[in-house]
C-alpha cells in the first residue's frame, strides 16, 4: 500500500468514550502532522512530529493526545470530547520541502 | 501578520472564463511554493509546485514574484470540475504554512 492511510474513515463517539485515530505513511517521510478541519473552515494545524519527536503543539486541548511511536505511524487519542470537536481530522506527512501528502481523513462526530 | 494570506473568495465564474488567484507570504526567506486543491469533504491534494521562472500544466499557470512576495495561479478555460478550494502553501525552510484557501465555483 502506498501514500498516507488513515483509519477509521468515519467515527461516531459519545462524550465519555475513548477512541484513537490512526495514521500510517508508506512514503519514507520524516515529518507527520495532525490537522483539524471543521465544516467550511480552513485547516487548523494541531501537532507536528519530526523524526518521531513532537516539534509543535498548536495550543490543542489535552483531550487530544498524540502519539508517534516511529516515523511511519501517528495516533491521535481522543477522550471526553465535546460536540464542537466534530470535524474532519487529517493526517499528513512530508519529507523536508517536498512531498506534502494528506491522508483521506477521519470524519469524527461527537454525540 | 499571518505567514500566508489568500483572498477567501468565493469566486463564481462562468464556464470557459479565466480566473486568477493570488497569495502573499510574509517570510522573505521562504524557499518552496505550492498550490493544492481541496474538493468538498476531501483531503487537499497537490495541484502543482511553483517555480521561480513560472510554470504551466495544461490550463493552469503558476507564477512566483519574490520581490513582492506573492504567488499566483491562473486557470484558463474554466471547467465545472475546477470547482474546489485552492490552497497556497509555503515552505520556509523549517515548516510548511497553508493559506486558508480560495473557493472557486464554475457555473454552467
Amino acid at each position: 500500500e502506498t501514500g498516507v492511510t488513515q483509519t477509521p474513515r468515519h467515527l461516531v463517539m459519545g462524550m465519555t468514550n475513548k477512541k484513537s485515530l490512526k495514521c500510517e505513511q508508506h512514503l519514507g517521510h520524516n515529518a507527520m502532522y495532525w490537522y483539524k478541519q471543521s465544516a467550511k473552515k480552513p485547516l487548523e494545524l494541531m501537532f507536528v512530529y519530526n523524526f518521531k519527536e513532537q516539534t509543535e503543539n498548536n495550543s490543542v486541548p489535552s483531550r487530544f493526545s498524540p502519539e508517534c511511536p516511529n516515523s511511519s505511524h501517528l495516533f491521535l487519542h481522543l477522550h471526553t470530547l465535546q460536540p464542537e470537536d466534530s470535524a474532519l481530522y487529517l493526517c499528513a506527512s512530508s519529507q523536508y520541502n517536498y512531498g506534502y501528502t494528506f491522508g483521506s481523513g477521519t470524519r469524527l462526530t461527537v454525540v | 501578520r499571518k505567514e500566508v494570506e489568500q483572498d477567501p473568495g468565493p469566486f463564481n465564474v462562468p464556464e470557459g472564463a479565466t480566473v486568477a488567484f493570488n497569495c502573499t507570504y510574509s517570510n522573505s526567506a521562504s524557499q518552496s511554493f505550492f498550490w493544492y486543491r481541496q474538493d468538498c469533504r476531501k483531503e487537499p491534494k497537490l495541484l502543482m509546485s511553483v517555480y521561480s521562472s513560472g510554470n504551466e500544466d495544461g490550463r493552469f499557470t503558476a507564477q512566483l514574484n519574490r520581490a513582492s512576495q506573492y504567488i499566483s495561479l491562473l486557470i484558463r478555460d474554466s471547467k465545472l470540475s475546477d470547482s474546489a478550494t485552492y490552497l497556497c502553501v509555503v515552505w520556509t525552510g523549517n515548516q510548511f504554512y497553508f493559506g486558508t484557501g480560495t473557493s472557486l465555483t464554475v457555473i454552467p
